[in-house]
């Protein structure tokens, strides 16, 4: 089974501030199959990127995706008041399909 | 446009088991395979398996396996999840999403299963 870890755990920013959060795996992924999620209190998840740089429909360019390997990023270049959620990423190139532990991003 | 509605809030007693549904519209439900998550309270996503409505094709993830059955029904787009042997570690709210390539661009509302006593 692929351990997905992501850092920080919370991530205090402010409006309009850059975002850059991580997303460790325990063994290579295929670029192909690594995904990034926001969900909000209550909400289900939203798919934000797939194929670790890939923008799903209806995302803001101001999310982008990137790495290979073991070793991927999620950037938020400037955080909106709506930004502010929990961020999963997960992989899907083979079973068990796992997700990280998250990062909150928080208003400072 | 796709939509994924699941069925309602459920409370169930430990050794009970459970059936939820993911109605499905706005595409054809035999042309992607249907995928079911579920989240602890203040957990992370845990990815349960899913289920290829095309082909009947069924992977379950192996916590779960001898526990867990997906189905599908083609005639009325709805998929359905059935757990079994439920214990308090059970309490979680349960996606169903939809599956294209493997990743989920469209997901249910989630349904909050309470397992308690």
């Amino acid at each position: 089974e692929i351990v997905l870890t992501q850092s920080p755990g919370t991530l205090s920013l402010s409006p309009g501030e850059r975002a850059t959060l991580s997303c460790r795996a325990s063994q290579s992924v295929s670029s192909t199959y690594l995904a990034w999620y926001q969900q909000k209190r209550g909400q289900a998840p939203r798919l934000l990127i797939y194929g670790a740089s890939s923008r799903a429909n209806g995302i803001p360019d101001r999310f982008s995706g990137s790495g290979s390997g073991t070793d991927f990023t999620l950037t938020i270049t400037r955080l909106e008041p709506e930004d502010f959620a929990v961020y999963y990423c997960q992989h899907y190139g083979n079973s068990p399909r796992t997700f990280g532990q998250g990062t909150k991003v928080e208003i400072k | 446009q796709v939509q994924l509605v699941q069925s309602g809030a459920e409370v169930k007693k430990p050794g009970a088991s459970l059936r939820l549904s993911c109605k499905t519209s706005g595409y054809t439900f035999t042309d992607h395979a249907i995928d079911w998550v579920r989240q602890a309270p203040g957990q992370r996503l845990e990815w349960m398996g899913w289920i290829n409505t095309g082909t009947g094709d069924i992977k379950y993830s192996q916590n779960l396996q001898g526990r867990v059955t997906f189905t599908s029904d083609t005639s009325a787009a709805t998929a359905y999840m059935e757990l079994s042997s439920l214990t308090s570690e059970d309490t979680a709210v349960y996606y169903c999403a939809r599956d294209v390539s493997g990743h989920n661009g469209n997901w249910g509302q989630g349904t909050l299963v309470t397992v308690s006593s």
